[in-house]
């Protein structure tokens, strides 16, 4: 089945820096790739996702790209807020008709005012 | 309007006892799931559901069974709750089909086994 690793599990960057989180896959066939933002308490949701046709994808502040080849791909947050404190998970699945999600082990980011 | 919703929130019981957790959703999706989410945040698969098959991850205990009344409910049955079944555990939904993968989950149920 399916392995995801990420790193690093803590973050801390100063307010307005950039913070990236970098996750490995070990299925040749995982072909989606979404990010989860959970806060405290909350429920997982998703930030932004990509499939494996595209090597990056943008979303304001948030970005995220793929190396298939490799088999990596990573969360790019520049300007970061103190809102923006929270765990990020990222996930592998296959795009089959149940596209169950392997999910990174999380990273806490925390922005420091 | 909740796009998924789970009850009970919280949930304490004894070692042994049997116990279930009702999910809803509202989105019209045809696949459901449930997650467990144990103390350290680790997010993990326990089964996906669509009208067509059910799939179960090979580490699930089988005291786990998921039952489906309808396409918009997946209530999840545990039986004889042991301690290590403390968690928190997550009901989610998705489209079947683009241009959306996008799994939303429930606020979860926090499962308390004494």
């Amino acid at each position: 089945g399916e392995n995801v690793e990420q790193h690093p599990s803590t973050l801390s960057v100063q307010e307005g820096d950039s913070a990236v989180i970098k996750c490995t896959y070990s299925d040749s066939a995982s072909n989606y790739f979404p990010w989860y933002k959970q806060e405290l308490g909350k429920r997982p949701q998703l930030i932004i996702d990509i499939r494996s046709n595209v090597g990056e994808k943008k979303d304001q502040r948030i970005a995220v790209t793929l190396n298939k080849t490799a088999k990596h791909f990573s969360l790019h947050i520049t300007e970061t807020q103190p809102e923006d404190s929270a765990v990020y998970f990222c996930a592998a699945s296959r795009t089959g008709s149940a596209r169950q999600l392997t999910f990174g082990s999380g990273t806490q980011l925390t922005v420091l005012p | 309007d909740t796009a998924v919703s789970q009850t009970p929130k919280y949930l304490v019981t004894q070692m042994g006892n049997d116990k279930s957790i009702k999910c809803e959703q509202n989105l019209g999706h045809d696949t459901m799931y449930w997650y467990k989410q144990d103390s350290k945040k680790f997010l993990k698969i326990m089964f996906s559901y669509n009208n067509k098959e059910l799939i179960i991850n090979e580490t699930v205990p089988n005291r786990f069974s998921p039952k489906s009344p309808d396409k918009a409910h997946l209530n999840l049955h545990i039986n004889s709750l042991e301690l290590g079944d403390s968690a928190v555990y997550f009901c989610a939904s998705s489209p079947a089909s683009l241009p959306s993968y996008e799994q939303y989950f429930g606020p979860g149920t926090r499962l308390t086994v004494t």
